[in-house]
């Protein structure tokens, strides 16, 4: 069935990098527009950031812009995102989605989500 | 950037009964070419990712229950648990995708009175 699964979260040092991955199953990855969203503990929902299905497009988040890169491997069906400069308020469950049609739509399917927690 | 503010907060309503969450945008979401709403509804429970369950405003995803409606245009909207069942206790957030930076609003948390 149609699946995101997230890795790469973890307890990262104020400062320190991470990368997280979405790898992208029984649906083709290489036409869809992907999201990363997240959820600070007890908190709504934050979109993140977008790539648009060829990578042409990207667009940021004003609280993560010049930090954080989007980026896909559409041979790999795997969405990534790099996370530079991390803070305390980047903690929080990175979620990423699929748009539900070909064109900028909802997202109808969301990957179980992976912690980032940002401690010293 | 498109502001999303729903209404309320927190909302305790009996089983059986009808449960109404607001949605309001800082600007239409309105597409006047193609006249859709770039509106849609999610519901989240507990440990879960969110769920779609409408979009274009009022189109119902596939599998959701039809007591799951959505309503409104411009930049007011409307989700409506026409009786609510013990499973529908979750957060409900609406979303804009009118921008492609686009926004959540707050949450409604949902609750059995």
């Amino acid at each position: 069935q149609v699946q995101l699964a997230v890795s790469g979260g973890g307890v990262v040092q104020p400062g320190r990098s991470l990368r997280l991955s979405c790898a992208a199953s029984a649906f083709t990855f290489s036409s869809y527009a992907m999201h990363w969203v997240r959820q600070a503990p007890g908190k709504g929902l934050e979109w993140v950031a977008l790539i648009s299905y060829d990578s042409s497009n990207k667009n940021y988040a004003d609280s993560v812009k010049g930090r954080f890169t989007i980026s896909r491997d559409n041979s790999k069906n795997t969405l990534y995102l790099q996370m530079n400069s991390l803070r305390a308020e980047d903690t929080a469950v990175y979620y990423c989605a699929k748009d539900r049609s070909t064109s900028y739509d909802a997202f109808d399917i969301w990957g179980q989500g992976t912690m980032v927690t940002v401690s010293s | 950037d498109i502001v999303m503010t729903q209404s309320p907060d927190s909302l305790a309503v009996s089983l059986g009964e009808r449960a109404t969450i607001n949605c309001k945008s800082s600007q239409s979401v309105l597409y006047s070419s193609n006249k859709k709403n770039y509106l849609a509804w999610y519901q989240q429970k507990p440990g879960q990712p969110p769920k779609l369950l409408i979009y274009w405003a009022s189109t119902r995803e596939s599998g959701v229950p039809d007591r799951f409606s959505g309503s409104g245009s411009g930049t007011d909207f409307t989700l409506t648990i026409s009786s609510l069942q013990a499973e529908d206790v979750a957060v409900y957030y609406c979303q804009q995708y009118f921008s492609p930076m686009c926004s959540f609003g707050q949450g409604t948390k949902l609750e059995i009175k």
